[in-house]
């Protein structure tokens, strides 16, 4: 069974720009959720969505957004880049609502 | 907003057992305990979930008291290959979020 997939692997982008990353979650997960992993903050949870629906919304500025299809893949944005913005971005899908995820690989952006 | 707390690092030998404690003053009464390990530029691996007293599977156990105010991670018989960071996850009581803890780094020597 195929795992979830996180794209790009790496990113690097310039101050001030936006990026999308893209998230397929496994076959049958309707929840995703994204998470920002960087060495001095850790795991920092951005938000989930369900069922095509922002279902939670974690502490960051409205420069980061997300969506969800009607497949249940899900893309975030990030718009107007900054230097503090580099981390590892994390995706990961679950069928229920207990905190059984199965995490992507993750997008390591870098902006410079 | 509520604190996950773990030992930021903890050393130990192959073979022996260890065993990492997150506190969770604040964790939700309907949410589950879970624990993840993670390894350089992977994403976290889910290896454990419990309610409540104790749950065992082929890689760890986890204990949960009464209160369900901490929760530790049992790895019986380390490796090397053990070596990662270990996090614990919880559902806070005040947001409604799951909270990972800020992670232990496990270094198993030989």
């Amino acid at each position: 069974k195929a795992g979830v997939t996180q794209t790009p692997r790496y990113l690097i982008k310039t101050r001030g720009q936006q990026v999308t990353l893209s998230c397929s979650p496994i076959s049958g997960h309707r929840s995703v959720s994204w998470y920002q992993q960087t060495p001095g903050q850790g795991l920092q949870f951005l938000f989930e969505y369900f069922s095509e629906t922002q279902r939670n919304k974690g502490n960051f500025p409205g420069r980061f957004s997300g969506r969800q299809f009607s497949n249940s893949r899900s893309e975030m944005n990030v718009s107007t880049l900054e230097l503090g913005d580099s981390a590892l971005y994390l995706c990961a899908s679950s069928w229920n609502d207990r905190g059984d995820y199965t995490f992507g690989s993750g997008t390591r952006l870098t902006v410079v | 907003l509520a604190k996950t707390t773990q030992p930021i690092s903890m050393d130990s030998y192959e073979g022996q057992e260890v065993n990492i404690t997150c506190s969770h003053n604040n964790i939700a009464t309907n949410d589950y305990i879970t624990w993840y390990q993670q390894f350089p530029s992977q994403g976290p691996r889910f290896i454990i979930q419990g309610y409540k007293t104790k749950v065992t599977n082929e890689v760890a156990s986890l204990f949960i008291p009464a209160d369900r105010k901490s929760s530790t991670l049992s790895l019986p018989r380390v490796s090397l290959s053990d070596t990662a960071v270990y996090y614990c996850l919880v559902g806070d009581d005040n947001t409604g979020k799951l909270i990972f803890g800020q992670g232990t780094t496990l270094q198993v020597k030989p």
